[in-house]
């Protein structure tokens, strides 16, 4: 059975604050995928990683950086909390295989980061 | 890049009604379509997907279709029933596995009621 976890349910940080939202998959996949989620605005891609080590902005990648050191996990930091990254964070990963296979993402359970 | 817009942002029906979500690209490259419900406290699930090369397909009480020309999708739901009540997502992705990132629409609030 597919399995992305993200170890952090709900956290509360103050503002600058350096978070780190951890994520971890067990399905052996080469993407993965940070979404944040906010009422109205549907799911929004902050970064996403190709392999180990690869990296890509999405399409909101301001006051964000990431980590893929090892091929199940990827981090997302925030290196500064400010009270509009108050969010729901949603890890992802899908494998990499075949021209029109493997196009379905995995969602982890989801983190809530409050910033006050 | 791509970018998708979905309507209604809610839509309440009562059971036993059909219920339609549309959504629109603009990345003509767009090769594939899926939808993701997500149900309160709970992580999105893909329910259905559809590839450029076919305009409809449908599983039991769901189906998705397609139309390329006018860069539109959606997602029907028939004989609907409380259990549906959830968030719909709709997304599009651009290229292969390997490179394809989805961008997903703005979320429907489906409400149905008994």
């Amino acid at each position: 059975d597919v399995k992305v976890t993200q170890s952090s349910r709900y956290l509360v940080k103050r503002t600058g604050e350096k978070v780190f939202l951890e994520c971890v998959q067990d399905m052996d996949h080469e993407n993965m995928f940070w979404y944040r989620q906010d009422p109205g605005l549907g799911l929004r891609l902050i970064y996403f990683s190709y392999d180990v080590k690869m990296k890509e902005k999405g399409d909101i990648p301001e006051g964000y950086s990431v980590s893929r050191e090892k091929k199940e996990r990827f981090s997302l930091i925030l290196e500064s909390a400010s009270t509009n990254q108050t969010s729901m964070y949603l890890c992802a990963s899908k494998i990499m295989t075949g021209e029109f296979s493997g196009n379905t993402i995995y969602f982890g359970e989801g983190s809530w980061l409050t910033v006050v | 890049g791509e970018n998708v817009e979905q309507h209604p942002s809610t839509l309440s029906v009562q059971e036993g009604d059909s219920a339609v979500i549309k959504c629109t690209y603009s990345d003509s490259a767009s090769n594939y379509f899926p939808w993701y419900k997500q149900e309160l406290g709970k992580r999105p699930q893909l329910i259905i997907d559809i590839r450029s090369n076919v305009g409809e397909k449908k599983d039991q009480r769901i189906a998705v279709t397609l139309n390329k020309t006018a860069k539109h999708f959606s997602l029907h739901i028939t004989e609907t029933q409380p259990e549906d009540s959830a968030v719909y997502f709709c997304a599009a992705t651009t290229g292969s596995s390997n490179t394809g990132k989805l961008i997903f629409g703005q979320g429907t609030t489906l409400q149905v009621k008994p």
